[in-house]
């Protein structure tokens, strides 16, 4: 079946970059998401990218995709300690009508102050 | 924020009692679903709805029933609630059925 992997854990500096990845096995996967899980709390979806892109930009996050090695990142730029939190990549096939979204494990940011 | 509500917020109770968590959402998204957070697991599907009345069985639905009367409710029922059932439940939310919306989370501990 589908298989979604990210490493567990990641600790950066304040102000540093952090690149969060992510591998997926599923070649048929259509939309790829970021969220964000803060303690005590849901996830938040913090973006998505289409399959039929590269990368995609919003504000301090950048989402990287290379389909042909089936790798998903996320950059986030000037890491501040609001951004420590739990990140679950997610992956799902199709859109229209019910569609399994698979979800990696996530991995867990430290930003140290 | 996606308007998703989820009562109650935590919960103890003993095992063998029945135990019923309501996601309420005011999005009018058509698709619903249930989740069960565990370390080391992840995210695991319970049950999940496509309308009013029409749901069906995630992959850890054993022992898990749940009821959707109305657009906005999802109701999951845990008919005899054991040790195993402790765990973080989070109901979502999905217009088209792929981009999905989390609530904040239900803390039930079954003792």
């Amino acid at each position: 079946g589908e298989d979604v992997e990210q490493s567990l854990f990641l600790s950066v500096r304040e102000g540093d970059s952090s690149v969060i990845n992510c591998t997926y096995t599923d070649s048929s996967s259509t939309y790829l998401y970021w969220y964000k899980q803060e303690p005590g709390a849901g996830l938040q979806l913090l973006t998505y990218i289409f399959s039929n892109m590269d990368m995609k930009q919003d504000q301090r996050l950048t989402v990287l995709l290379n389909k042909k090695d089936k790798h998903l990142s996320l950059r986030i730029a000037d890491t501040q300690t609001g951004d420590s939190a739990i990140y679950f990549c997610a992956e799902t096939p199709g859109s229209g009508g019910y569609q399994k979204v698979t979800f990696g494990t996530g991995t867990k940011l430290q930003v140290i102050p | 924020d996606a308007g998703i509500t989820q009562s109650p917020r935590h919960k103890v109770t003993e095992t063998g009692t029945p135990v019923t968590l309501r996601c309420h959402q005011t999005e009018n998204h058509r698709y619903m679903y249930w989740y069960r957070q565990d370390p080391g697991h992840g995210l695991r599907l319970i049950h999940y709805s496509y309308g009013v009345k029409d749901t069906d069985k995630g992959e850890v639905s054993d022992g898990y029933s749940v009821s959707r009367s109305k657009t906005e409710d999802f109701l999951l029922t845990l008919e005899s609630a054991t040790s195993s059932q402790t765990s973080v439940y989070f109901c979502a939310i999905s217009e088209r059925g792929d981009t999905q919306y989390f609530g904040p989370g239900t803390r039930l501990t079954v003792l």
